[in-house]
């Protein structure tokens, strides 16, 4: 399927446990992001990437490891879930180039929620 | 640190009625101003962008005015439909290349029939 999409849609895990949640896009869009969306907060920018193997901090990135080997994946790694971290994820990824109205294209989120 | 302040929190109007959701943002690098709008259970989409070199966008029903002195802009929605009904964000980003966007909290708004 075209487009972008994120696995799982929903995750219950428990504190202390490692978890993965995917994103994959197959518009070969060069940057890609995670957010996180929180009642009151809107959306904070957890992470991003460039390219494959090039990755930044985004606003709220403690507890939160993110990898990019292929250009059409972005997996974000929480290592040892917290209860704080229960939260909605969205994955987005757009095109790039200075002046250019480069939409952000959204998954349809993965709903986490930490025991 | 809340960059981008949004107001307000919820709306609800009748079928027809004009809601406006107000902006402010800090940052005067801050060179391109989209709103994104989110239906329950799936991801924002964008709805409309501007520029701080224009007052004012138009795209369909849809208006965004902008007020660079007041570090202000607002979302105005023409002969609002139930349809309508969604979250709002608004967002503000220096481009760079790329957007690295900084959201404001969301403003559901609610059409009534």
């Amino acid at each position: 399927d075209a487009g972008i999409t994120q696995s799982p849609r929903y995750k219950i895990t428990e504190t202390g446990r490692q978890v993965t949640l995917m994103c994959h896009q197959t518009w070969s869009h060069s940057y890609m992001f995670w957010y996180r969306q929180d009642l009151g907060h809107g959306l904070r920018l957890i992470y991003y990437s460039a390219a494959a193997d090039i990755t930044d901090k985004g606003e709220v990135p403690d507890g939160y490891v993110v990898s990019r080997s292929k250009t059409e994946n972005f997996p974000l790694t929480l290592e040892s879930a917290t209860r704080s971290q229960t939260s909605v994820y969205f994955c987005a990824s757009s095109e790039s180039g200075v002046g250019n109205s480069y939409e952000q294209y959204f998954g349809p989120g993965t709903r986490l929620t930490v025991t | 640190q809340q960059q981008v302040k949004q107001s307000p929190q919820s709306l609800i109007v009748q079928k027809g009625g004009i809601p406006i959701i107000n902006c402010a943002y800090e940052n005067t690098a801050f060179d391109y101003f989209p709103w994104y709008q989110q239906f329950p259970g799936k991801g924002p989409a964008l709805l409309i962008a501007i520029r701080p070199d224009v007052s004012e966008k138009k795209e369909g029903r849809f208006t965004i005015s902008f007020n660079k002195s007041a570090k202000q802009f607002s979302l105005h929605i023409m002969d609002s439909q139930p349809g309508d009904s969604a979250t709002y964000f608004c967002a503000a980003s220096i481009d760079t290349g790329f957007q690295k966007l900084v959201f404001g909290t969301g403003t559901r708004l609610l059409v009534s029939p």
